[in-house]
């Protein structure tokens, strides 16, 4: 059972690129949410889907785009990077349940904006 | 809007002694609370949760948390630190129903031996 699987792993971008996270769970998790980490400052929701054809913003939106046109993939685009989008980012999954459910997380993409 | 705070960047304490990592929260309703470990390069793990019932809850590895609502309180505890129990400790909250998941800003335990 391989749970939330994110890639790449790692990446270095320029200013201006754009690019796509990948996040796959294969646990049938309704609810998906992408975060990402900087020191000092925690987990940070950027969006999150609580079904195929559904999302919503969360914290720190900007510079971001989420589709989820299926139950398993819940991609993050990067518009056009700029170097405030150096971080880690994680993907997360939990069942329905009426949100009292854990989330799986996956082992991150550590990314770099030059 | 719902808060986590975590009030110490980094708790150290020697193997064998207990450990305590604070957890304070605000929440419109009742909460679902959560403490997530996270080691190195690694994504977070789940170690234990509160939903209702029992104040006290027990977890993995032999961790446990003490729920308190009158001080909003999740404190995360465990009897006797063990090395390995060094990591990032990160408490989260869900308000009822379907509701985002907000995050602390973690605490980083040192267990010296």
């Amino acid at each position: 059972n391989a749970g939330v699987t994110q890639t790449p792993k790692f990446q270095v971008l320029k200013t201006g690129q754009s690019m796509t996270l990948q996040c796959a769970q294969d646990m049938n998790h309704e609810y998906m949410s992408w975060y990402r980490q900087d020191p000092g400052m925690g987990l940070r929701l950027i969006h999150y889907s609580v079904g195929a054809g559904i999302t919503d913003q969360g914290e720190v939106p900007n510079g971001y785009n989420v589709s989820r046109s299926t139950t398993e993939d819940f991609p993050l685009r990067l518009l056009s990077a700029a170097p405030s989008q150096t971080s880690v980012y994680f993907c997360a999954s939990s069942s329905r349940q009426g949100g009292n459910q854990p989330q799986h997380f996956g082992d991150g993409t550590r990314l770099s904006i030059l | 809007a719902q808060s986590v705070a975590q009030p110490e960047d980094q708790v150290n304490v020697a193997e064998g002694n207990p450990l305590t990592v604070k957890c304070t929260y605000s929440v419109s309703g009742n909460p679902y609370l959560f403490w997530y470990v996270q080691y190195p390069n690694r994504g977070l793990q789940f170690l234990l949760k509160y939903i209702t019932g029992d104040n006290l809850v027990k977890g993995s590895y032999g961790f446990e948390a003490e729920f308190n609502k009158s001080q909003t309180s999740f404190h995360l505890k465990k009897p006797s630190a063990l090395v390995s129990d060094s990591a990032l400790y990160f408490c989260a909250v869900r308000g009822g129903g379907y509701q985002k998941v907000t995050f602390g800003t973690g605490t980083k335990l040192q267990v010296i031996p």
